[in-house]
């Protein structure tokens, strides 16, 4: 069955520093993959679209590579605030749909002062 | 502000009575999709209209669950007969059509959050 898995564990890093998120799926060839921002009681912000044929992609302090080989995505957050404090989500279509989005469970994200 | 809206923010009800939510989508978005979030979990797709057509249903989405889109501007979501295991975070989300392309960001509301007693 498909599947996508993000860091099982929250994750703390000091300010300044570079966060790291993964992202892995099975059983899927997605055109796209996409980053997500959700703060507690709101809904996602979108950040960044990857297609199958990029390999890296760059927003400001942000990066987000795509490895269909590895069948990953990494996620890169440089010179880290407190404000990026988030849960950070990863999303691709599933097989099948050209619309909506299978979303991974997420990875929290904690960034120390 | 002109972002996707959601109504109510918090829904509180007993269990087997009948909720209904509403969604506004950003105005010039023509595809709407409506997710449910658990906690310490990501949003599990469950239907998506384009315009007024519902095109594609989870399986998630239970004979109690209807959904309507019936102008193709605003959308309903209703549940019938609510169960406890229907507590959950309900997100609606638009995003545009250009052309055939599939990939467009989808823009999310705040949701609302159910409660059942």
């Amino acid at each position: 069955s498909q599947k996508i898995e993000q860091n099982s564990e929250a994750l703390n890093i000091q300010e300044g520093k570079t966060a790291t998120l993964t992202c892995n799926y099975t059983n899927y060839s997605p055109a796209y993959l996409q980053w997500y921002r959700q703060d507690p009681g709101r809904g996602p912000v979108f950040l960044l679209l990857i297609r199958e044929n990029e390999k890296e992609k760059r927003k400001e302090r942000l990066k987000v590579t795509f490895d269909t080989t590895l069948k990953q995505s990494l996620f890169h957050i440089t010179a880290s605030q407190p404000a990026d404090s988030a849960t950070y989500l990863c999303a691709l279509p599933p097989s099948g749909s050209a619309r909506q989005l299978t979303f991974g469970s997420g990875t929290q994200l904690t960034v120390l002062p | 502000d002109t972002g996707v809206s959601q109504d109510p923010r918090h829904k509180i009800t007993k269990r087997g009575q009948n909720v209904t939510f509403r969604c506004d989508p950003i105005s010039e978005h023509n595809r709407l999709y409506w997710y449910r979030q658990t906690l310490g979990q990501g949003p599990e797709f469950l239907t998506y209209f384009q315009n007024e057509a519902q095109l594609e249903k989870s399986r998630l989405l239970s004979d109690r669950f209807s959904a309507e889109r019936p102008k193709g501007s605003f959308s309903t979501l209703e549940i019938q007969r609510t169960e406890q295991g229907d507590s959950a975070m309900y997100l609606c989300a638009s995003s545009s059509d250009r052309g055939l392309e599939s990939n467009q960001p989808q823009h999310f509301g705040d949701g609302t959050r159910l409660s059942i007693l």
